[in-house]
């Protein structure tokens, strides 16, 4: 299974963009990148999902290079709303098992 | 809504005993995963179930055990309670009939052991 290493926290200003870098060194041929978001007593809710390359929704866009050793989630134009952890989670479904582990997160806070 | 249901929200019970989690995955989903998140720690995964099988376990204690019913709800169930064992519980479901697997948590059951 994939190990994922992100910045411990970030801070921003409101209307700023953000960049969080996971690195995942070993990450497997069959190996997706998906990034999750929490709330304070609320579950991970999923955010972006990539292979290679570059993947873009209505929240957020994410930035995988070439060698896919490591992805960057852009949250555009942040508010306070946007204020959580946020979790880099690498790995697939091998057809017997996934075991899907989150690493500590990338705490960020946003402020006026 | 994530479609993930648990129950119950909030449970305080005292050392020693016992409990159980209930979590119902959102209609279609045959995997169902439970995580433990203790106070500032991150997500630890303790099991997954698939169609009724288990299928991967984590750092899932020997007081605890789960199972996944043919209804494909799943029971988490916590022995010999301990202080430390006070978390949320989540428990998070997904299709996983395809590589990518993307997870849709419940919004989790908060365990106090006083």
């Amino acid at each position: 299974l994939a190990k994922t290493t992100q910045p411990i926290s970030m801070d921003s200003y409101e209307g700023q963009e953000v960049n969080i870098t996971c690195s995942h060194n070993n990450i497997a041929t069959n190996d997706y990148i998906t990034w999750y978001q929490q709330f304070p007593s609320q579950g991970p809710r999923f955010i972006i999902q990539g292979y290679k390359t570059k993947v873009t929704n209505e929240v957020a866009s994410l930035f995988i290079p070439a060698d896919r050793k490591s992805s960057t989630l852009s949250l555009p134009r942040v508010s306070l709303s946007d204020t959580a952890v946020y979790y880099c989670l690498v790995g697939s479904y091998t057809g017997t098992a996934s075991k899907l582990t989150f690493g500590t997160g990338t705490r960020l806070q946003v402020t006026l | 809504d994530s479609g993930v249901t648990q129950t119950p929200k909030h449970l305080i019970t005292a050392t020693g005993q016992r409990v159980t989690l209930r979590c119902s995955p959102r209609s279609g989903d045959l995997s169902v995963y439970w995580y433990q998140q203790s106070l500032d720690q991150g997500l630890q995964f303790l099991i997954q179930y698939y169609n009724g099988e288990e299928r991967a376990k984590g750092n899932i204690l020997e007081r605890f055990s789960a199972q996944q019913f043919p209804d494909l709800h799943s029971e988490l169930n916590l022995s010999s309670l301990e202080l430390g064992d006070s978390a949320l519980y989540f428990c998070a479901s997904s299709t996983s009939d395809r590589r990518s697997e993307k997870l849709f948590f419940g919004s989790g059951t908060q365990l106090s052991v006083l």
